[in-house]
């Protein structure tokens, strides 16, 4: 399965409401995780099987989606946001998405 | 507190072999996948393969296999990965990441491991 993430990059100003895509080639069937990873450092996990949270992560973080059609949405942009953010199909093979890079404006 | 711990940054010439480590600790090893991931600037992470804490069994993406060789050391709760025949293309970071059994999502990531290849 294929992920394409849009956009590549992304602006926006502390307290937006940010919403990120990924779209698989196939039925993900909601087993779809998103990860942050900031310059340098390892990727963290801060959603797993489409909406759930995990643990330690603000809850200005969300998820949604099925079928083929996922979205990470940032509630209020937070200057510690500053990251890319990949999208991970684990429903047929392993696969990440290309990322997105969320920079603030 | 689960730590993974990897090697530090390796420099090596083409054609030679590398072998990473990844010592863990704060979470019982043998309950766990470790996964070998590896990310090349501008390039999606891919995963390399896993093994299971508890026996050694491994799994490998096809892309890899005879590239990567997994293994692990339950007395010291390490796992590590053995890169052969290494050329341009295996310039990259290597992380490791834990999955629990069942759940092929990652938790928990070491650092990485920065791989350079050159004569």
């Amino acid at each position: 399965i294929q992920l394409t993430q849009s956009p590549s990059l992304l602006s926006a100003s502390v307290g937006d409401r940010v919403t990120l895509s990924c779209k698989g080639s196939q039925n993900i069937n909601n087993y779809l995780a998103w990860y942050q990873q900031k310059l340098g450092e390892a990727p963290k996990l801060l959603i797993y099987n489409t909406n759930s949270l995990q643990t330690g992560i603000p809850s200005r973080f969300s998820g949604s989606g099925s079928g083929t059609d996922y979205t990470l949405t940032i509630s209020s942009l937070q200057p510690e946001d500053v990251a890319t953010y990949f999208c991970y199909q684990y429903n047929n093979g392993l696969t990440f998405g290309s990322g997105t890079k969320l920079e603030i404006k | 507190e689960v730590q993974l711990q990897q090697s530090g940054a390796e420099l090596v010439k083409p054609g030679a072999s590398v072998k990473l480590s990844c010592k863990t600790s704060g979470y019982t090893f043998s309950n766990y996948y470790m996964s070998w991931l590896k990310q090349m600037p501008g390039q999606n992470i891919e995963w390399i393969g896993n093994i299971y804490g508890g026996n050694g069994g491994t799994g490998y993406n096809q892309k890899f296999k005879g590239k990567a060789t997994l293994t692990v050391d339950k007395s010291s709760s390490t796992a590590y990965m053995d890169l052969s025949s290494l050329t341009s293309e295996d310039s990259a970071v290597y992380f490791c990441a834990r999955n629990e059994w069942g759940y092929w999502y990652f938790d928990f990531w070491g650092p990485g491991t920065m791989v350079t290849v050159s004569s």
